[in-house]
């Protein structure tokens, strides 16, 4: 089955500076990445997600990269803010199977 | 972006009793729905696939008998945790796919006394 890595576990970056968090995959049959944003005894929330014909997408801050080839998808966050401190997972897709990352602990320091 | 609701947010129960669980979508129709159960500062751990109609996809070490699922409409699941014990204690979290994206629920925290 399909298996999601996901580094670094725990990030901090000072607020302005941009935030980078990598994740790979291993089979070549998903086509669906998304990630999530968790906060503190909350759901997880949707930020972004990149579909395999597509190889970047942006959405004001937040932008995702695939490379299909390589199996590996990354979130960029730019000019980070404190309110993007939470707990990032990347996520894979195959038909209706789903597979997470183990979460990065973004803290994001004033 | 679609929207699911869980209830109750928090519950807590004593050892022995039986717990359910409600995820609704609320805005859209979900033919399947998926729960999760995730630990302190882990990832989420898929429990279950919910499939309105016909009986819920178990993912393996996960006992049917212990969390009973029912998808008895296109708009909720529901979770039974039965006989709870201590170690039954986590976040519990639905989720529902809206034209191809997954979102959601918010939560239960269970507290088994």
């Amino acid at each position: 089955g399909e298996n999601v890595e996901q580094h670094p576990s725990t990030l901090s970056v000072q607020e302005g500076d941009s935030a980078v968090i990598k994740c790979t995959y291993s089979d070549s049959a998903s086509n669906y990445f998304p990630w999530y944003k968790q906060e503190l005894g909350k759901g997880p929330q949707l930020i972004i997600d990149i579909r395999s014909n597509v190889g970047e997408k942006k959405d004001q801050r937040i932008a995702v990269t695939l490379n299909k080839t390589a199996k590996h998808f990354s979130l960029h966050i730019t000019e980070t803010q404190p309110e993007d401190s939470a707990v990032y997972f990347c996520a894979a897709r195959r038909l209706d199977d789903m597979r997470f990352g183990a979460g990065t602990r973004l803290t994001v320091k004033p | 972006g679609a929207v699911v609701s869980q209830h109750p947010s928090r519950v807590i129960c004593k050892s022995g009793t039986s717990v359910k669980i409600e995820c609704r979508s609320l805005d859209f129709q979900a033919t399947t729905m998926f729960w999760y159960r995730q630990f302190p500062k882990k990832s989420l751990m898929l429990m279950a696939t919910s499939n309105e109609g016909s009986k819920a996809t178990y993912e393996q070490g996960v006992e049917k008998d212990k969390f009973l699922i029912n998808h008895a409409s296109l708009t909720l699941s529901t979770l039974t945790v039965t006989s709870a014990h201590p170690e039954d204690s986590s976040f519990y979290i639905c989720s529902a796919i809206s034209v191809d994206t997954q979102y959601f629920g918010p939560g239960t925290r269970l507290t088994v006394l």
